[in-house]
């Protein structure tokens, strides 16, 4: 009962450093979707995608890039850290966005900081 | 374009306290409608659904009814818990769009 495994759950990285954030789903979602989340603030979507090879930005994708290879696996490259992206970052995934009864399903989030 | 608007925080209410948060949302085609719970360091949990309009979500106490007259979706609890302490967050979707809308959250403190 999986469901969406965001890896790691913390890290800490210098400016400069570059890394990839993890994030696979085992229950066949068509769609996947990154987001990060500023203290007390609200999510903001960096790239979604609604199938293996198709990826689109969001509203903040700047700094950052994704692949998606296989269905289950949609990794976030940050390139050059730096510390405005600090923040939790949260994928999510759903059956289909264009489906109504269909939710998404967030994984715990990765908190990452850059100093 | 598609959007939630939602009321903002934070709340803090007694224990066993009257609930409302209040959401409305903007959306082409025919939205789906939802809200979420963060418990804190946790990520998003889904708490109840509507799918279309006069459709009432319900769960662990919560209710929400899917208006399209006043294109709303309030969140209304009878009886809060210290244990419902957390942010709620209403989301929307729709048939003709590849995206969820996410309002900005509001935390709820109860308190005993």
């Amino acid at each position: 009962n999986a469901g969406v495994t965001q890896t790691p759950k913390f890290r800490i990285l210098k400016i400069g450093q570059s890394m990839t954030l993890q994030c696979t789903q085992d229950m066949n979602h068509n769609y996947m979707y990154w987001y990060r989340q500023d203290p007390g603030m609200g999510l903001k979507l960096i790239y979604y995608s609604v199938g293996a090879g198709i990826t689109d930005k969001g509203e903040v994708p700047n700094g950052y890039n994704v692949s998606r290879s296989t269905t289950e696996d949609f990794p976030l490259r940050l390139e050059l850290a730096a510390p405005s992206q600090t923040s939790v970052y949260f994928c999510a995934s759903s059956y289909s966005a264009r489906e109504s009864n269909q939710p998404q399903h967030f994984g715990d989030g990765t908190r990452l900081s850059i100093l | 374009g598609d959007s939630v608007t939602q009321m903002e925080g934070p709340v803090t209410l007694s224990e066993e306290a009257f609930l409302t948060i209040n959401c409305t949302y903007t959306a082409t085609g025919y939205p789906s409608l939802f809200w979420y719970v963060q418990y804190p360091g946790e990520g998003l949990q889904l708490l109840l659904k509507a799918t279309k309009a006069d459709d009432k979500g319900s769960n662990k106490g919560f209710e929400a009814t899917y208006r399209k007259e006043t294109t709303s979706f309030h969140l209304e609890k009878g009886s809060v818990q210290v244990s419902d302490s957390a942010v709620y967050f209403c989301a929307l979707s729709t048939n003709t769009g590849n995206q969820f809308y996410f309002g900005t959250g509001t935390s709820l403190t109860v308190i005993p």
